[in-house]
């Protein structure tokens, strides 16, 4: 069993759709939640940060982490054509040395105009 | 822009061959990761450096190495190639303070023919 599991899509929407990103995992070690985007052919880049449990917001983003069932969601409100890429989740653990991240395997989103 | 720089973008060669990937990291960041991905694997971690020393190891070939330069630039040895190496190669940095937020690059495309 993976550690981080993520629904690998394909999702496609229409512009202006609410679109919701799903993560599980399994193992309780884990403290820091990440979601990266990752255009076609790009490098990841960091869209949302959250530390434990709770929800976080940013523009039409919102990172929602649930310790208690392993469970973490990102929510896309209004998603537009730009939204169009894939998102990863990850994740790490508190440790002494050294610090890297679990990653999913990705969602592919398309949002369609 | 990541401020994370990788070159070159792509790279083309034969089985058996050795090459060299190359990072420079955000200014100020000391933590250099390197991670593979390919369309079956996902993103897979392979090793980080801090501060010119070898930190954390997850997934590296013994026929890959890497160092991390007084400079912190990075280098990310592949020999002995084989047509399963072929992928896209992202290092990231991240700064101490936070060391589970990681800027990645973006990426060098290996192509084993």
């Amino acid at each position: 069993q993976k550690e981080v599991e993520q629904d690998p899509g394909p999702l496609s929407v229409p512009e202006g759709a609410i679109v919701s990103l799903n993560c599980t995992y399994s193992n309780s070690a884990f403290q820091y939640f990440m979601w990266y985007r990752q255009y076609s052919r790009k490098g990841p880049e960091l869209l949302m940060y959250t530390y434990s449990s709770g929800n976080k917001e940013d523009g039409r983003f919102t990172a929602q982490v649930d310790k208690s069932s392993k469970y973490i969601s990102l929510f896309i409100r209004d998603s537009q054509p730009s939204d169009s890429a894939t998102y990863l989740c990850a994740m790490s653990a508190v440790e002494t040395s050294g610090s890297r991240l679990t990653f999913g395997e990705g969602t592919q989103l398309t949002v369609n105009p | 822009d990541s401020g994370v720089t990788q070159t070159p973008k792509h790279l083309i060669t034969a089985t058996g061959q050795r090459v060299t990937l190359r990072c420079s990291p955000r200014s100020g960041d000391l933590s250099v990761y390197w991670y593979q991905q390919s369309l079956d694997q996902g993103l897979q971690f392979l090793i980080q450096y801090y501060n010119g020393e070898e930190r954390a190891k997850g997934n590296i070939l013994e026929r890959f190495s890497a160092q991390q330069f007084p400079d912190l630039h990075s280098e990310l040895n592949l020999s002995s190639l084989e047509l399963g190496d072929s992928a896209l190669y992202f290092c990231a940095s991240s700064a101490w303070s936070e060391g589970e937020k990681l800027f990645f690059g973006s990426g060098t495309q290996l192509s084993v023919l």
